[in-house]
């Protein structure tokens, strides 16, 4: 099957700076990537929807100016954490959908990203 | 909104033995529905779907069936193995507007020889 592939899978930071998510379709062009945010023993919850070569539509409650989202390739999104703070800390998890078509419609999950910030 | 309701793990069962896992949702009109399985260090993997009512998903021995009138579905299977120790997560996708999935909380599976 298809593989989405999510870079880092753990990274500790400090409070203040700023830390990159990269989730890659390894052998399919995604049109759309979903950032999901997952607290222990809780649902994936939506953040984020991008598009290629588009804004990212956000969920409510999410704070676009402190998750950055850019989905420059039909490969590549990345989601930046800026000035990361404790509350922060969590899995995010990217999903890739190759395509609109119903037969396409499919989402390929990564492996998931946990942060943790001191 | 959309919501899905999980039982909440861990379920620990020694191998061969039945499995049920309840899922149930809450969505207007026809959701597709999903079971996705996350095995230790990967990412989810989609395990079934259903797109309409009484259909039956299944796949690796994993069955479910969409039934509208109780607004469930439900994941069995009738002999698990240990290679089936996973977190299982129940999910749906509404027939309009979002595109994106809604998530249970996930069900730990841990099968023991």
């Amino acid at each position: 099957g298809a593989v989405v592939s999510q870079h880092p899978s753990w990274v500790i930071c400090k409070s203040g700076t700023s830390v990159k998510i990269e989730c890659r379709s390894l052998d399919f062009q995604a049109t759309t990537m979903f950032w999901y945010r997952q607290f222990p023993k809780q649902s994936l919850m939506l953040m984020a929807t991008s598009n290629e070569g588009s804004k990212a539509t956000y969920e409510q409650g999410v704070e676009k100016d402190k998750f950055l989202i850019n989905h420059a390739s039909l490969t590549l999104s990345t989601l930046t954490v800026t000035s990361a703070h404790p509350e922060d800390s969590s899995f995010y998890i990217c999903s890739a959908r190759e395509g609109a078509l119903e037969g396409k419609n499919i989402q390929y999950f990564g492996a998931g990203t946990r942060l943790s910030v001191l | 909104g959309n919501s899905v309701t999980q039982m909440e793990g861990p379920v620990t069962l020694s191998e061969e033995a039945f499995l049920t896992i309840n899922c149930t949702y809450t969505a207007t009109g026809y959701p597709s529905l999903f079971w996705y399985v996350q095995y230790p260090g990967e990412g989810l993997q989609l395990l079934l779907k259903a797109t309409k009512a009484d259909d039956k998903g299944s796949n690796k021995g994993f069955e479910a069936t969409y039934r509208k009138e109780t607004t469930s579905f439900h994941l069995e299977k009738g002999s698990v193995q240990v290679s089936d120790s996973a977190v299982y997560f129940c999910a749906l996708k509404g027939y309009t507007g979002r595109r994106a999935l809604t998530f249970g909380s996930g069900t730990r599976l841990q099968v023991q020889p």
